[in-house]
């Protein structure tokens, strides 16, 4: 079944960095795009980036373009976060999500989530 | 970008109730609109895709329907495991855009 394991979550200060990964397995991974979105703590659910199913496609929401970067690997079935720059507002459970492994082809697939907070 | 305007924001019903939860679009999605449902400390998870399409596995009790640009879930008989808060999300372009959830509570 599809499993995707996230991982790099932590406590950092403003301003510092903080690089994310997700483990994927259960599925092709080569063929399919991942997204991360987050939570911040009781709030709904913010779509923050893709990266399409071989890398040459990245998109992100505006309160991280600029900020954060997105990256795969595929032979290691991968894929990473990488937050720059960040801010207060940033701290939120962060989800790994791939796209379209389910029955039908569409929708998400979600990862349990890694907490990351950014406090002085 | 593309505003999802869901309502309510929360919903209070009884086991057995039938709950009909709203998002409308700002712009048209076609239907490209997934319904999640979120438990607390838990990852979504899928329910409907294509406006309508039910995700295997999940209960025929759970159905999507669309007009124009008001999309609908609706939950036919709700029952103790269905309490829990739902978010749509449009998938027609980016960025994604979520709505802001409907928490679903025991009255």
């Amino acid at each position: 079944q599809v499993l995707l394991v996230e991982s790099g979550g932590g406590v950092v200060q403003p301003g510092r960095s903080l690089r994310l990964s997700c483990a994927a397995s259960g599925f092709s991974f080569s063929s399919h795009g991942m997204h991360w979105v987050r939570q911040a703590p009781g709030k709904g659910l913010e779509w923050v980036a893709l990266i399409s199913y071989d890398g040459s496609s990245k998109k992100f929401g505006d309160s991280v373009k600029g900020r954060f970067t997105i990256s795969r690997d595929n032979p290691k079935n991968t894929v990473h976060l990488q937050m720059n720059s960040l801010r207060v507002e940033d701290t939120a459970v962060y989800f790994c999500a791939a796209e379209g492994v389910g029955s039908g082809a569409e929708g998400y697939s979600w990862g349990q989530g890694t907490l990351v907070t950014v406090s002085s | 970008d593309i505003q999802m305007t869901q309502s309510p924001s929360t919903l209070s019903a009884s086991v057995g109730d039938r709950v009909t939860i709203t998002c409308r679009a700002s712009q048209s999605i076609s239907h490209w609109l997934a319904w999640y449902q979120q438990k607390p400390g838990k990852a979504p998870k899928l329910l409907i895709y294509k406006a309508s399409s039910l995700e295997s596995g999940v209960p025929s009790r759970f159905s999507g329907s669309v007009s124009g640009t008001e999309f609908t879930l609706t939950i036919s008989s709700l029952q103790p495991d269905d309490f829990a808060t739902y978010y749509c999300q449009q998938y027609n372009n980016y960025p994604r855009t979520f709505g802001q959830g409907t928490k679903v509570e025991i009255k």
